[in-house]
């Protein structure tokens, strides 16, 4: 099955530095990777995704890039401000299964705990 | 803030008691998942279910059960099979199979001593 592997566990910058979160996933099938922020005891909120049919997609201060032949994408965060602080899942998903059936499973990577500090 | 529900917040339970944690979307998603959080570990897919009256194995299904008797619901049950079931638990819910965004209750922190 899918393993996906996420970098660093902490990150800790200064506000309008930044910050950048790796992840590796071993599916070659994967084919869409969504980014998750999780603020202190809040549900988990998508702020941004990619498929395997793009290099790069941007929206305001975030940025996400996948490099397919790697088997690896990353969330880029410019400007950081102090709400930006939570903690960052990337997560990756096949779409379709052994027998051919799509299917929306994600495996989730173990999480990036990010701290801007004023 | 999404229309999928969770309750309750907070959950204690006694050891060796089955514990039923409750999930509704009013989204009109056919696909329907449930998480573990543990501190440090990511989120773990317990069971999903694509269509009513079917549901899958997730990763660490063992311990728990579902049903799927309606579109909009999909509760968990912690049995006492479960050794270590404190945990954060989320749900989420998808537009269809695929590849689709998931949209995640508030969750449940069930504590059990």
């Amino acid at each position: 099955g899918e393993n996906v592997e996420q970098h660093p566990s902490t990150l800790s910058v200064q506000e309008g530095d930044s910050a950048v979160i790796k992840c590796t996933y071993s599916d070659s099938a994967s084919n869409y990777f969504p980014w998750y922020k999780q603020e202190l005891g809040k549900r988990p909120q998508l702020i941004i995704d990619i498929r395997s049919n793009v290099g790069e997609k941007k929206d305001q201060r975030i940025a996400v890039t996948l490099n397919k032949t790697a088997k690896h994408f990353s969330l880029h965060i410019t400007e950081t401000q102090p709400e930006d602080s939570a903690v960052y899942f990337c997560a990756a998903s096949s779409g379709v299964n052994a027998g051919g059936t799509s299917y929306g499973k994600l495996t989730f990577g173990q999480g990036t705990i990010l701290t801007v500090h004023p | 803030d999404g229309g999928i529900t969770q309750s309750p917040k907070y959950l204690f339970r006694k050891e060796g008691q089955n514990v039923t944690l409750s999930c509704e979307q009013n989204l009109n998603h056919d696909a329907m998942y449930w998480y573990r959080q543990d501190p440090g570990q990511g989120l773990r897919l317990i069971y999903y279910s694509q269509i009513v009256n079917d549901f899958q194995k997730g990763d660490i299904a063992e311990g728990y059960s579902v049903s799927r008797e309606k579109k909009e619901s999909f509760p968990l049950t912690v049995t006492s099979a479960q050794k270590n079931p404190t945990a954060f638990y989320l749900c989420a819910s998808s537009m269809s199979r695929g590849a689709y965004e998931q949209y995640f209750g508030p969750g449940t922190r069930l504590t059990v001593t």
